[in-house]
C-alpha cells in the first residue's frame, strides 16, 4: 500500500525555537496534503490543507504564521513551527489522499511527537 | 453540531467474540465518504475500512465490515473474531463532497479492549 513518511519522529526542543516536519509521499504523488494534530486522549484536528505549488488553507483558529506550510514538490510538505511554546506540544500527523479504484483512502504518516520545554 | 459521533469512550471484548463500534454522522452533502482508522499506541493512523455514499454493498476488508445504513445516517465498524492485536483507538471519520478538499473529519474514538 502507499506509504507515508514523516520525519522527525520526535523532537525535544527549547521554547523560542523553530521545528521543521517533513512528510514525504514514498510511492505516490500527492498534489494535496493535510496536517493534522493530535492532543493526549483526543481525536485529530485538521490544521490546514498543503497543496502543492501554492499557498496552503488553514482551517479556522490555526495561525498560519506560526504553522508554516510549504509544498514545494508531489512528494514533500513540510511543517515549521515558529517560536514553538510549550503549549504546542503535541502529535502532529500528515496525511496524503490516494484513489484506489473506485474507492479512496488517505494514508496517514507514524506522526511526529513534539515537546517543547 | 457534531458531524462525526462516536458515542462508546471505551469498549471490552472476549477473544475471538465479534464486535460492533458505533459511528453516526451528520451531512447535507449527497456525496461523501466513510472511514475508520485504527490508532495503536505507537501513535500510527491505520486505514482499515472505506465507505462511499453511493456504494450499494457494505464495505468489507478480511475480518472488518462496515454496517452501512443510509437512512440513519450511521456506518458501525464489525470486528469479527478479535483478535489480542485489535486493542487499539479507533477513529471513525468523514470526508464531504466529492473532492471538496477531501479533508476528514474525525469522531472522538473508542478505546476497544480485547481480553482473553
Amino acid at each position: 500500500g502507499a506509504v507515508v513518511s514523516q520525519h522527525p519522529s520526535w523532537v525535544i526542543c527549547k521554547s523560542g525555537t523553530s521545528v521543521k516536519i517533513e512528510c514525504r509521499s514514498l510511492d505516490f504523488q500527492a498534489t494535496t496534503m493535510f496536517w493534522y494534530r493530535q492532543f493526549p486522549k483526543q481525536s485529530l484536528m485538521l490544521m490546514a490543507t498543503s497543496n502543492e505549488g501554492s499557498k496552503a488553507t488553514y482551517e479556522q483558529g490555526v495561525e498560519k504564521d506560526k504553522f508554516l506550510i510549504n509544498h514545494a514538490s508531489l512528494t514533500l510538505s513540510t511543517l515549521t513551527v515558529t517560536s514553538a511554546h510549550p503549549e504546542d506540544s503535541s502529535f502532529y500527523i500528515c496525511s496524503a489522499r490516494v484513489s484506489l479504484g473506485a474507492g479512496e483512502t488517505q494514508y496517514f504518516g507514524p506522526g511526529t511527537r513534539l515537546l517543547v520545554l | 453540531a457534531q458531524k462525526i459521533t462516536q458515542t462508546q469512550p471505551g469498549m471490552f471484548v472476549q477473544e475471538k467474540e465479534a464486535v460492533t463500534l458505533d459511528c453516526t454522522y451528520d451531512t447535507s452533502d449527497p456525496s461523501y465518504g466513510l472511514f475508520w482508522y485504527k490508532q495503536p499506541s505507537s501513535g500510527e493512523m491505520i486505514f482499515l475500512i472505506y465507505q462511499g455514499s453511493y456504494d450499494q454493498q457494505n464495505a468489507t476488508e478480511g475480518r472488518y465490515s462496515l454496517n452501512f445504513q443510509k437512512a440513519r445516517k450511521s456506518a458501525n465498524l464489525v470486528i469479527s473474531a478479535s483478535q489480542l492485536g485489535d486493542s487499539a483507538m479507533y477513529f471513525c471519520a468523514m470526508r464531504e463532497g466529492r473532492g471538496g478538499g477531501n479533508k476528514l473529519t474525525f469522531g472522538t474514538g473508542t478505546q476497544l479492549k480485547v481480553e482473553l
